[in-house]
């Protein structure tokens, strides 16, 4: 799978939009960009995944560049409750034999008052 | 989104005992579940993937005699430290892909935070 880089860390305002970078050059045309985040001692949490196309659900919207080399995940009004890490994560479709989500070192994203 | 549980939450146990971790998908099927381990600070690492009915695939890295994995079911997985030491103490994660591939999404278990005396 390829190998994703982003942030170590950031800090974002309350109430604002918090846009989360992600840089993966080597991505192949069949993977996917996954977003997960965690909040302190819990277990993953799902956000959002695209291949190519731009989406939005109702946590977030994901912002694919054309040529799919970064991306950047966007909280559209942060609130103390998104303080965790988020993990940007390429991989096969989850439909594919050979997929499994890889996790990164992440960005500790901070949301302050 | 569906939900995976993990038993038990934490456990403390001593030197060379063994310890199980079960992982359940409660209004799913699961016929992929996977293992990680999480030291403090660090990220989440694969263990291994289990499938419903056959023997699980580690790691690179992971004995496969000390953290066995039983998959016996759609809805449970099981992940037991055999002869645990303190450098075992870890926050373990499961999660499960549903069987129908309907949403692209993999649901991730609580955790359970394993110390080893």
């Amino acid at each position: 799978d390829a190998k994703t880089t982003q942030p170590t860390s950031m800090d974002c305002a309350e109430g604002r939009a918090a846009n989360l970078p992600c840089n993966h050059s080597t991505i192949s045309g069949n993977e996917y960009v996954y977003w997960y985040r965690q909040i302190h001692s819990q277990g993953p949490q799902y956000i959002i995944h695209g291949l190519k196309n731009n989406e939005t659900n109702e946590m977030a919207s994901l912002i694919i560049t054309e040529d799919r080399k970064s991306s950047t995940l966007i909280l559209p009004h942060a609130t103390l409750r998104d303080t965790a890490v988020y993990y940007c994560i390429v991989s096969r479709s989850l439909r594919s034999n050979d997929y499994k989500l890889s996790f990164g070192a992440g960005t500790t994203v901070t949301v302050r008052a | 989104g569906a939900v995976v549980s993990q038993h038990p939450s934490w456990v403390i146990c001593k030197s060379g005992t063994s310890v199980k971790i079960e992982c359940r998908s409660l209004d799913f099927q699961a016929t992929t579940m996977f293992w990680y381990r999480q030291f403090p600070k660090q990220s989440l690492m694969l263990m291994a993937t289990s499938n419903e009915g056959s023997k699980a695939t580690y790691e690179q890295g992971v004995e496969k005699d000390k953290f066995l994995i039983n998959h016996a079911s759609l809805t449970l997985s099981t992940l037991t430290v055999t002869s645990a030491h303190p450098e075992d103490s870890s926050f373990y994660i499961c999660s499960a892909r549903v069987a129908s591939g309907r949403n692209n999404e993999q649901f991730f278990g609580p955790g359970t935070r394993l110390t080893v005396l």
